[in-house]
């Protein structure tokens, strides 16, 4: 089945610097992949995903690329803010109808004013 | 637009005493619905989903189960909890072909 590995695991920047998140994916056959943003006691909040038919997608700070050859994605988030503290996710969907979504174990980001 | 609803929002329960867990969505219909459970500081487990009424697929075999009994409700159940269920309760959907999948406002159970 469809395994996801998450590097960091925590990550601490300045403000203003960028950050970055990696994720790699087992089954080659999987063509979406989201991004989650969880703050503490919330609910994770989808920020950004990716199908595999486009390499690359920002959203203002945010963008996410894809290299399907390689089997891995990455988060990147510029201009960092400390409001952009909080866990998050990558997860990658495993085909076969259900559109049930394996995820990575998160990376906790901390912004440091 | 969409909405989906949890409840209770916390639930301090005693170790072995029974569990119902409710999650309904407004706004779609025929959605596909998923419950995880994510322990303190830890990432989210599937638990169980279901792609229609009455259809429910188990990831984890354990002490819980979960049904469907209307298009846009999803129970989550236990006839006896364990210590070790403990932990923040989350109901997703889904619609078919769009693959976005969004989070309730989740459970947090404590078992005592």
């Amino acid at each position: 089945g469809e395994n996801v590995e998450q590097h960091p695991s925590t990550l601490s920047v300045q403000e203003g610097d960028s950050a970055v998140i990696k994720c790699t994916y087992s089954d080659s056959a999987s063509n979406y992949f989201p991004w989650y943003k969880q703050e503490l006691g919330k609910r994770p909040q989808l920020i950004i995903d990716i199908r595999s038919n486009v390499g690359e997608k920002k959203d203002q700070r945010i963008a996410v690329t894809l290299n399907k050859t390689a089997k891995h994605f990455s988060l990147h988030i510029t201009e960092t803010q400390p409001e952009d503290s909080a866990v998050y996710f990558c997860a990658a969907m495993v085909q076969g109808g259900s559109e049930k979504l394996v995820f990575g174990k998160g990376t906790k980001l901390t912004v440091n004013p | 637009s969409q909405t989906i609803h949890q409840w209770p929002a916390t639930l301090v329960q005693p170790v072995g005493s029974p569990l119902s867990l409710e999650c309904t969505v407004e706004g779609t219909s025929n959605p596909n619905l998923y419950w995880y459970r994510q322990a303190a500081g830890r990432g989210l487990q599937l638990l169980f989903y279901s792609v229609g009424i009455g259809q429910i697929s188990s990831e984890v075999p354990q002490n819980l189960s979960a049904s469907r009994p209307q298009d846009r409700q999803f129970i989550l159940s236990s006839k006896k909890l364990l210590l070790s269920d403990s932990g923040f309760y989350l109901c997703a959907w889904s619609k078919t072909p769009t693959y976005e999948q969004y989070f309730g406002p989740g459970t947090r159970l404590t078992v005592t």
